[in-house]
């Protein structure tokens, strides 16, 4: 099943201590990106990747590490973490075709279920 | 910076209705336009996609059309559901040079009630 996973779900954590939240698509899609979902706001792009080894800020970088070392991974890192980043997160991923018109279905993204975390 | 509204913010109507939420945007030089279902607490579903060079898109009871000239899309819902309750989102996504942004609407709360 072609499908976009997060780990882990949901986190509960303390000021500073290191984390990381996995992303991995199983689509060989090349573009993957995270964003942070809070009430009012919206969903806020924090970085993307258009390839491997290729990442770009969002909207919204500060606090966050991203790596893309692998195609079909995206971990998104908060070295240290702050209680401004208790949030909704969401990795997604597509493909790009640059150029073509596309048909249905092509660049269309596809979102992890969700991070829920909280840091106190 | 595209930006992107989506009107309204909440919507409540009966079942069977049908309706219409819009999405509009400041840059016409988009790529594509998506729109997503969003129900409490989970993720994003997409619904419909629309490029940059199309007029609409059909999926069951739901159309989307594009206006890139005017900045807008509408998100038609035929006939509506208890089962459609949800936030819907238009995410208008841009190409360049510098990338691929996926910027966001905030989104209409909808409530179909039986």
């Amino acid at each position: 099943e072609a499908q976009v996973t997060q780990n882990p779900r949901y986190l509960i954590t303390v000021t500073g201590k290191k984390l990381t939240v996995t992303c991995s698509q199983n689509m060989n899609h090349e573009y993957m990106s995270w964003y942070r979902q809070d009430p009012g706001l919206g969903l806020r792009q924090i970085y993307y990747s258009m390839n491997v080894e290729v990442t770009d800020k969002g909207d919204v970088p500060e606090g966050y590490k991203v790596s893309r070392k692998e195609k079909r991974n995206f971990p998104l890192i908060l070295e240290s973490p702050s209680p401004n980043q208790t949030s909704l997160y969401f990795c997604a991923s597509s493909n790009i075709e640059h150029g073509l018109a596309g048909g249905i279905g092509s660049n269309e993204q596809f979102f992890g279920p969700g991070t829920r975390l909280t840091v106190l | 910076k595209q930006e992107v509204t989506q009107i309204p913010a909440a919507l409540s109507v009966p079942e069977g209705e049908n309706l219409v939420l819009n999405c509009s945007f400041t840059d016409s030089a988009i790529y594509n336009l998506q729109w997503f279902r969003q129900d409490p607490g989970k993720g994003l579903t997409s619904l419909l996609l629309i490029q940059s060079s199309q007029r609409e898109q059909t999926s069951g009871r739901l159309n989307a059309s594009l206006d890139k000239s005017s900045g807008r899309s509408t998100l038609y819902i035929a006939a509506s559901q208890p089962g459609d309750s949800a936030t819907y989102l238009c995410a208008v996504a841009d190409l360049s040079n510098s990338g691929y942004a996926l910027n966001f609407g905030k989104g209409t709360s909808l409530l179909v009630t039986p």
